[in-house]
């Protein structure tokens, strides 16, 4: 079956350290999204990717970064400059041009800073 | 810019209660509309979704109707059960050059037995 798998579903990060979450789709979309959810505030977009070698900052995308190698992938790097990284992040997909249909997302992975 | 407001949560339901949470919507244009629904530790699952006004979205005995006049699309459901207890997002989209989705902040859900 097609989907989105983000691993892993939960990652610990050492302050100062980078980590890299993974985010891998079989759907044949050429649109991908980042998203951090914290209690509270709704979903908030870090980066987004449209094809592949491109992709665009959204709202938050400070201490952020990702690359799109690959129709497929869409991994995010979260930095040492991210102040605050404690969340839970959301991968999506979508087919470009067609958000009318919305998004298919991943299940997510919850990162916690110890 | 586009925005989409929901209520606050938590709302909290007796089992079989009638469920409404509304979402009203700022967008430039005609915005294609959508509930989304998060159960604990998931992702979001789309629920349902509405492409023109007055168009009707259902799925799993939940409803939304377009309504341009209003700018609302509101989520209803005649009988909730205990496994509807999640949170909800109301979203939209503009069509703009990100080809994004806006979220609402989302809705907590709870449903007692």
């Amino acid at each position: 079956d097609g989907g989105i798998t983000q691993s892993p579903k939960y990652l610990f990060r050492k302050e100062g350290q980078n980590v890299t979450l993974s985010c891998e789709q079989n759907l044949n979309h050429d649109a991908m999204y980042w998203y951090r959810q914290d209690p509270g505030q709704g979903l908030r977009l870090i980066y987004y990717s449209q094809i592949v070698n491109d992709f665009q900052k959204g709202d938050i995308a400070e201490g952020y970064s990702v690359s799109r190698e690959k129709k497929e992938s869409f991994p995010l790097t979260v930095t040492s400059a991210q102040k605050n990284p404690t969340a839970f992040y959301l991968c999506a997909s979508s087919i470009t041009g067609q958000g009318v249909y919305g998004y298919t997302f991943g299940s997510g992975t919850r990162l916690t800073v110890v | 810019g586009d925005s989409v407001t929901q209520m606050e949560g938590p709302v909290t339901l007796s089992e079989e209660a009638f469920l409404t949470i509304n979402c009203t919507y700022t967008a430039t244009g005609y915005p294609s509309l959508f509930w989304y629904v998060q159960y604990p530790g998931e992702g979001l699952q789309l629920l349902l979704k509405a492409t023109k006004a007055d168009d009707k979205g259902s799925n799993k005995g939940f409803e939304a109707t377009y309504r341009k006049e209003t700018t609302s699309f509101h989520l209803e459901k005649g009988s909730v059960q205990v496994s509807d207890s999640a949170v909800y997002f109301c979203a939209l989209y503009s069509g703009g050059g990100a080809d994004g989705l806006t979220f609402g902040k989302g809705t907590h859900l709870i449903i007692q037995p």
